[in-house]
C-alpha cells in the first residue's frame, strides 16, 4: 500500500516571492511521482513527474521537484509566483510495476497575493 | 478526442434518485480511471479499467456504485439510491497503458449534487 501526505493544505505567497510545496510518500516499492495542478472549475492537469534518472524534474509553467529518496519527500518549488499560479496542487504516487493506480494526496492550496 | 471529455458537467438530482455519468477518455487509451473529490478531500480512488474490464473496483463505496466500459472507449459509473453523501465531484482519467509512466490525463468532472 502506499500514501501520500500534504501537510500544508493551504499557503499563502506574496506575488513574485519563491513558494514550496511539501509532499512526502510512503511505499513498500519504488514509484513513480507526480504533480497536478487543478485550476478553479477545472480537471487536473499533470505538473511534472518523477520516472528515474535526475532527482529535479523540472516541469511546466517554471515549476521544479526534487525526489529525495532517503527522506521519501518530492516537495515542489518555483522561485517567483505569478498571480495565475492561484490553484491547488496535488501530489501523487504510482506504482513503478504492474498497473498504475495513482494515490493522491489531499492537496494543498496556493493563494498568491498581489 | 483531444481530451477527456465528461457529461453532464453539473447534475443535481433528489435523493434516492439514480444517475449516470458519462466519460469520453482520450482516443487510445486503454486505461481508464475514476476518481471522487469530495469538499476538503483529497482525490478517492473507485475504479480502473483495462479495456473493457475492471480488474481493480476496490475503491467503489458501496454496492449502490457500478461502472462499465464499452469498446474499449467510452465508461458509466451509475449511482444507484443516491444519498447526499455522494455529492461530489466525479473525476475520469485516461492514460496509455503499458506501465505507470504516462500520467493521467483528466477530464473536467461532473459535480454531482444530491438534495
Amino acid at each position: 500500500a502506499q500514501s501520500v501526505t500534504q501537510l500544508d493544505s493551504q499557503v499563502p505567497v506574496f506575488e513574485e516571492a519563491p513558494v514550496e510545496l511539501r509532499c512526502n510518500y510512503s511505499s513498500s516499492v519504488s514509484v513513480y511521482l507526480f504533480w497536478y495542478v487543478q485550476y478553479p472549475n477545472q480537471g487536473l492537469q499533470l505538473l511534472l513527474k518523477y520516472l528515474s534518472g535526475s532527482t529535479l524534474v523540472k516541469g511546466i509553467n517554471g515549476f521544479e521537484a526534487e525526489f529525495n529518496k532517503s527522506q521519501t519527500s518530492f516537495h515542489l518549488r518555483k522561485p517567483s509566483v505569478h498571480i495565475s499560479d492561484t490553484a491547488e496542487y496535488f501530489c501523487a504516487c504510482g506504482n513503478s510495476g504492474g498497473y498504475q493506480k495513482v494515490t493522491f494526496g489531499t492537496g494543498t492550496k496556493l493563494q498568491v497575493i498581489p | 478526442g483531444a481530451g477527456v471529455s465528461q457529461s453532464p458537467s453539473n447534475k443535481v438530482t433528489e435523493k434516492g434518485k439514480d444517475v449516470e455519468l458519462r466519460c469520453d477518455p482520450i482516443s487510445g487509451h486503454t486505461a481508464l480511471y475514476w476518481y471522487r473529490q469530495s469538499l476538503g478531500q483529497g482525490l478517492e480512488f473507485l475504479i480502473y479499467f483495462q479495456g473493457n474490464s475492471a480488474p481493480d473496483k476496490s475503491g467503489l463505496p458501496s454496492d449502490r456504485f457500478s461502472a462499465e466500459r464499452t469498446g474499449g472507449s467510452v465508461s458509466t459509473l451509475t449511482i444507484q439510491r443516491t444519498q447526499q453523501e455522494d455529492s461530489a465531484v466525479y473525476l475520469c482519467a485516461s492514460s496509455l497503458a503499458g506501465g505507470g509512466d504516462y500520467g493521467y490525463t483528466f477530464g473536467s468532472g461532473t459535480r454531482l449534487t444530491v438534495v
